[in-house]
């Protein structure tokens, strides 16, 4: 299995741009998350899915952000617009739905809004 | 929700030595207590995990020990290398909402 793949892997843009990361879960696995990682913040939790329905997006920081699970096999998270403070490392990790099991990450997108 | 500590926040030790790093957590709910060890650019990634129903578990020189009634459990680590320098995480879930801890950066000098 090639594990959690996410896309792009580095993105620049200016700010106000809109920006879309991509998500690609383990297959078999149907539970999906959304981390946020910054220096100041550490490791936040945005929003997750089980068997594609968002279970709690408490973690979102505004309304700017907004994140889609079409199918099993597939995520996105997306910013419009973007903001200088949103540069950060973005991962994506996933899991079988069985309580407790390990979450695997991906490689994680890290995006710097100029 | 759940709120998660992580104490220190940095930890030099020298090779050989042990190194333990702290958490306390405060929802009593939760149930599933991950440590992950994150490289410099890499992703997090598991090293170790325990059960509530589990006061100890060992795995060669990692070992994590929980203690549901204060809601606090750590992370040992005996005769530490320098590979072993990196970022490390505790998590506490339940249900699989996972919070993390602020992390402890960790080296291990030569």
């Amino acid at each position: 299995d090639a594990g959690v793949i996410q896309s792009p892997r580095h993105e620049v843009t200016e700010m106000g741009q809109e920006v879309t990361l991509r998500c690609k879960p383990i297959s078999g696995h149907n539970s999906l998350f959304w981390y946020r990682q910054t220096m100041m913040r550490g490791l936040e939790l945005l929003i997750y899915f089980n068997n594609n329905v968002p279970i709690d997006d408490s973690g979102m920081p505004e309304d700017r952000f907004s994140a889609k699970m079409p199918n099993a096999s597939f995520s996105t998270l997306k910013i419009q617009p973007s903001e200088p403070r949103d540069s950060a490392v973005y991962f994506c990790a996933s899991t079988t739905s069985v309580v407790g099991a390990e979450q695997f990450f991906g490689p994680g997108t890290r995006l710097t809004v100029l | 929700g759940e709120n998660v500590e992580q104490h220190p926040s940095t930890l030099s030790v020298q090779e050989g030595d042990s190194a333990v790093i702290k958490c306390t957590y405060s929802d009593s709910a939760s149930n599933y207590f991950p440590w992950y060890k994150q490289e410099l650019g890499k992703r997090p990634q598991l090293i170790i995990d325990i059960r509530s129903n589990v006061g100890e578990k060992k795995d060669q020189r990692i070992a994590v020990t929980l203690n549901k009634t204060a809601k606090h459990f750590s992370l040992h680590i005996t005769e530490t290398q320098p590979e072993d320098s990196a970022v490390y995480f505790c998590a506490a879930s339940y249900n699989n909402d996972m919070r993390f801890g602020a992390g402890t950066r960790l080296t291990v000098k030569p």
